[in-house]
């Protein structure tokens, strides 16, 4: 049973950039939650995906973006990367969007 | 969701029992409390969570205050592989999602 599976692992950006991270939820997932962890801090929520639809958002910019797929995965866009924006940038699946939270080991994010 | 204050790091021999307390003194009634824990370079784990009464499960076990204002994890037997940040969180479970709030979690230190 494949748990939360996200790619790329590492990237590296320059400011003004684009970038797309992917994520493919654990077996039988139908919610996906994108969270952002700068270096020496916990994650901070971004926003969740359910039905396709962004059910809640956190504090973020409209620069964060996503996206939902018809098979429960789901994408996180960043545009006009900021230094700021160098993060661990973390997926998280669950079953339905009140089940329990069940992490990727996270796509590391460095904008230069 | 309810703040949480946790100790910046603690140190635990090894084949100890690690206490990790932590404080929540404005938790609601509706409020559980929920302990997650992240490996470096991995993705935050889920450990335990309750919501007035001490749990158990394989990995740890969680008594909570009967005022419920504060709680400590324990780690009956700490390996070196439990050397990890923390996370006490609270929250509300049911329809209003499943976000999590981090702070800034314990940094524990296993030592042989």
């Amino acid at each position: 049973d494949a748990g939360v599976t996200q790619s790329p692992t590492h990237l590296i950006k320059t400011r003004g950039q684009q970038v797309t991270l992917r994520c493919s939820p654990k077996s039988g997932h139908d919610t996906v939650s994108w969270y952002q962890q700068a270096l020496g801090q916990g994650p901070q929520f971004i926003f969740q995906y359910y039905e396709e639809e962004e059910r809640q958002r956190g504090n973020f910019p409209d620069r964060f973006s996503g996206h939902q797929f018809p098979n429960y995965s789901s994408e996180l866009n960043v545009n006009a990367l900021l230094l700021g924006d160098s993060a661990l940038y973390l997926c998280a699946s669950s079953l339905v969007v009140t089940g329990e939270l069940f992490f990727g080991e996270g796509s590391r994010l460095t904008v230069l | 969701d309810a703040k949480t204050t946790q100790p910046t790091s603690m140190d635990c021999a090894e084949g100890r029992a690690a206490n990790l307390p932590c404080n929540h003194s404005t938790i609601s009634g509706n409020e559980y409390v929920y302990w997650y824990r992240q490996i470096h370079s991995q993705g935050p784990q889920y450990i335990i969570h309750g919501l007035k009464n001490n749990e158990t499960n394989e990995m740890a076990s969680l008594i909570i205050t009967e005022d419920r204002k504060s709680s400590t994890l324990i780690l009956p037997h700490a390996t070196l592989r439990d050397t990890a940040v923390y996370y006490c969180i609270v929250r509300v479970v049911g329809n209003a999602g499943n976000m999590l709030t981090f702070g800034g979690g314990t940094r524990l230190m296993v030592k042989p």
